[in-house]
């Protein structure tokens, strides 16, 4: 069963516009990850927080950890097109597995 | 270097054939893991590997589900008598991580094989 669930279940901007993207998860955890998926394709790993940190940047890429209400965001800045695509995140707790959310379908419109 | 590999990429079985599905790790990873990935959902966890021995079985759905590793490198998914709830994408990673350093690695993700049971 799944850890957590995203929200929301899909997005649609317009191209520049900023993408926000919620998780929440349900028990504990050490490190937090969201991941990228293309269509028919892999996952990529995009960042990780841990859970003493509150807020990560990568690029255009921001995510913050709030782990009194067991939730985090992903913020996309200035999205491009190439930005559509499905995005996960995921928690690893006492095992090294991770265990995904249902994922945001984002779609940016050029 | 090259990444994570699957293959096949598409798998069309009919329903009771017997399945298997490989999968190449990046060279020095020491952990492997094995997700299945319906459509619409996130990924979710079947095994885990470390080198050749399997650590965690527990999100296998059935007996009818066999994950080897032999040689802690290449792994093999298997899977017995297909039925239609079988059909969904399965996804290999690979990781530097060992529980036993406590450090947290990155999981590389491999194109998946999807696989579709009629």
């Amino acid at each position: 069963s799944q850890q957590g669930e995203e929200d929301p279940q899909a997005l649609s901007i317009q191209e520049g516009e900023n993408a926000t993207m919620n998780c929440s998860y349900k028990t504990s955890i050490n490190n937090l990850q969201w991941y990228r998926q293309n269509s028919g394709r892999g996952l990529v790993h995009l960042i990780l927080i841990r859970s003493n940190e509150r807020e990560k940047h990568s690029g255009r890429l921001r995510v913050t950890l709030d782990t009194s209400k067991k939730s985090s965001s992903l913020l996309i800045t200035a999205s491009r097109a190439a930005d559509t695509a499905s995005y996960f995140c995921a928690t690893d707790g006492k095992v090294s597995r991770l265990t995904f959310g249902e994922g945001t379908q984002l779609t940016v419109n050029p | 270097g090259a990444g994570v590999s699957q293959s096949p990429r598409y798998k069309v079985a009919k329903r009771g054939q017997d399945v298997a599905l490989r999968c190449d790790p990046i060279s020095g990873h020491v952990s492997l893991f094995w997700y299945q990935q319906a459509l619409g959902q996130g990924p979710e966890f079947l095994t885990y590997f470390q080198n050749e021995a399997q650590l965690d079985k527990s999100g296998l759905p059935s007996d009818r589900f066999f994950a080897e590793r032999p040689e802690g490198s290449v792994s093999t998914l298997k899977i017995q008598r297909t039925q239609q709830e079988d059909s969904a994408v399965y996804l290999c990673a690979s990781s530097l991580a060992s529980p036993r350093t406590g450090r947290v690695h990155e999981q590389y993700f491999g194109p998946g094989t999807r696989l579709t049971v009629t």
